[in-house]
């Protein structure tokens, strides 16, 4: 166990729908990174948020949306969903701005029908 | 574009048997490289981050290597057991970026 949570584990929703996932950090680590695993990609990094702020960000489009909270959990907001959105999303989390390892979420499986 | 690539694809051993793999990145802005284990049905788990050319890490059975100037890190795990079994990921960290990029991964299977 990462000490990162995740919710929900399990998401199945239609095209054109909107949805929240959320993720809580290990307790002491301000930065979280959002990640998809496609079925035919290896892990694609998204955004990431240090201490409330948008510290990096990868090729998140722009229907996607993300946020940190001031007590630090975040939500990836996916609108106007399509097929190929369905994915694993995983959240990790890092103590620093991005030098150390970091610790991954059980992650959240998007299914899109 | 950055890549990192990582061989070979897949590889099947058998208990006991010392097995190696690679990773490439560009050796241009490096600032770090991670290595993650990934066990089927769960999450990566990192393994080691590497900042220093010539650096060498070491966790139990699993080492690894890290050459920066010529953009290529090992990882060997010495005599593997089953449960090895899992895709080995690395991710390069430029310097001008946090962004990790990840390759697609070593899937280890070893056999009893």
């Amino acid at each position: 166990d990462s000490g990162v949570t995740q919710t929900p584990k399990h998401l199945i929703t239609a095209t054109g729908q909107r949805v929240t996932l959320r993720c809580s950090p290990r307790s002491g680590d301000l930065s979280v990174y959002w990640y998809q695993q496609s079925l035919d990609q290896g892990l694609q990094f998204l955004i990431q948020y240090y201490n409330g702020e948008e510290r990096a960000k990868g090729n998140i489009l722009e229907r996607f949306s993300a946020q940190q909270f001031p007590d630090l959990h975040s939500e990836l907001n996916l609108s106007s969903l399509e097929l190929g959105d369905s994915a694993l999303y995983f959240c990790a989390s890092s103590v620093g701005g991005g030098e150390g390892e970091q610790y991954f979420g059980p992650g959240t499986r998007l299914t899109v029908t | 574009i950055l890549n990192v690539e990582q061989s070979p694809q897949s590889l099947h051993v058998q208990e006991g048997d010392s097995t190696n793999f690679t990773c490439s990145f560009p050796s241009s802005n490096f600032y770090a490289l991670h290595w993650y284990r990934w066990e089927t049905a769960k999450s990566p788990e990192a393994l080691f981050v590497m900042t220093l050319n010539g650096d060498e890490k070491k966790k139990g059975r699993i080492s690894a290597t890290l050459n920066t100037k010529e953009g290529y890190s090992y990882l060997y795990i010495k005599g593997s057991q089953p449960e090895d079994s899992a895709t080995y990921l690395c991710a390069f960290k430029g310097g001008a970026t946090n962004k990790l990029i990840f390759g697609t991964g070593t899937l280890l299977a070893v056999q009893p």
